[in-house]
């Protein structure tokens, strides 16, 4: 198994609403990141796990919560978005553990595509 | 810090025609270099990556790149492009050492669009 799986793929969610998404890979990667990405846009970092553990946070506000249950799993919960934050949500995973070598190949999901009303 | 630049924001070009999109990069340490691309409404997908031994890197789908040291660029190409290599593509850099280790910087990206 080769791939970062992504759900839900849409999302369309008021300002007052909680979602969550959701991220599984099963390629034992160490890594596991969220990425934003605007249109026509590169990805920015959001988030980086290593071990299960956070070890990158790039000043992200705290409406966006991340949560990492187990090895192969990551999740990013919603609550009290605003309309800016609509973009295309993308986890990745690494083999390597982040920070630990520069050689971090990412391996994307398709992303979630995410509207905020 | 680490930065890329990618120097052509769009690239137009006749099918079967040879295609290069250039990437530089800065780095106050040695840098390991990447490739992705996305298709539309899709994630990103590794083309190539250097990290060290030979200059010339071959990927998928017939790319390939060349690290150049001296001038700072990794630029991607093909000698006959397809439909659908119709896509975005993202350069990348991660420092092979010290604090960004493992934090890729993307360049703002290069759209290529193959035109029949």
């Amino acid at each position: 198994d080769t791939e970062v799986t992504q759900t839900p793929k849409h999302l369309v969610m008021g300002m007052t609403n909680k979602k969550s998404l959701k991220c599984e890979q099963h390629m034992g990667h160490r890594a596991m990141y969220w990425y934003k990405q605007k249109a026509k846009k590169p990805p920015e970092l959001m988030f980086v796990y290593s071990y299960e553990k956070l070890s990158i946070n790039e000043s992200v506000p705290s409406r966006f919560s991340p949560e990492c249950p187990n090895s192969s799993l990551l999740n990013l919960h919603l609550h009290a978005l605003q309309p800016e934050d609509s973009a295309l949500y993308l986890c990745a995973s690494s083999q390597e553990a982040a920070l630990t070598s520069g050689a971090n190949v990412l391996t994307f999901g398709a992303g979630s595509r995410l509207t905020v009303l | 810090a680490q930065s890329v630049t990618q120097l052509d924001s769009q690239v137009p070009v006749f099918e079967e025609a040879p295609v290069e999109l250039r990437c530089n990069y800065s780095s106050s340490v040695s840098v390991y270099l990447f490739w992705y691309v996305q298709y539309p409404n899709q994630g990103l997908q590794l083309l190539l990556k250097y990290l060290s031994g030979s200059t010339l890197v071959k990927g998928i789908n017939g790319f390939e790149a060349e690290f150049n040291k001296s001038q700072t660029s990794f630029h991607l190409r093909k000698p006959s492009v397809h439909i659908s290599d119709t896509a975005e593509y993202f350069c990348a850099v991660s420092d092979l050492i010290g604090t960004n280790a493992g934090k890729s910087t993307f360049g703002d990206g290069t759209t290529l669009t193959v035109k029949p």
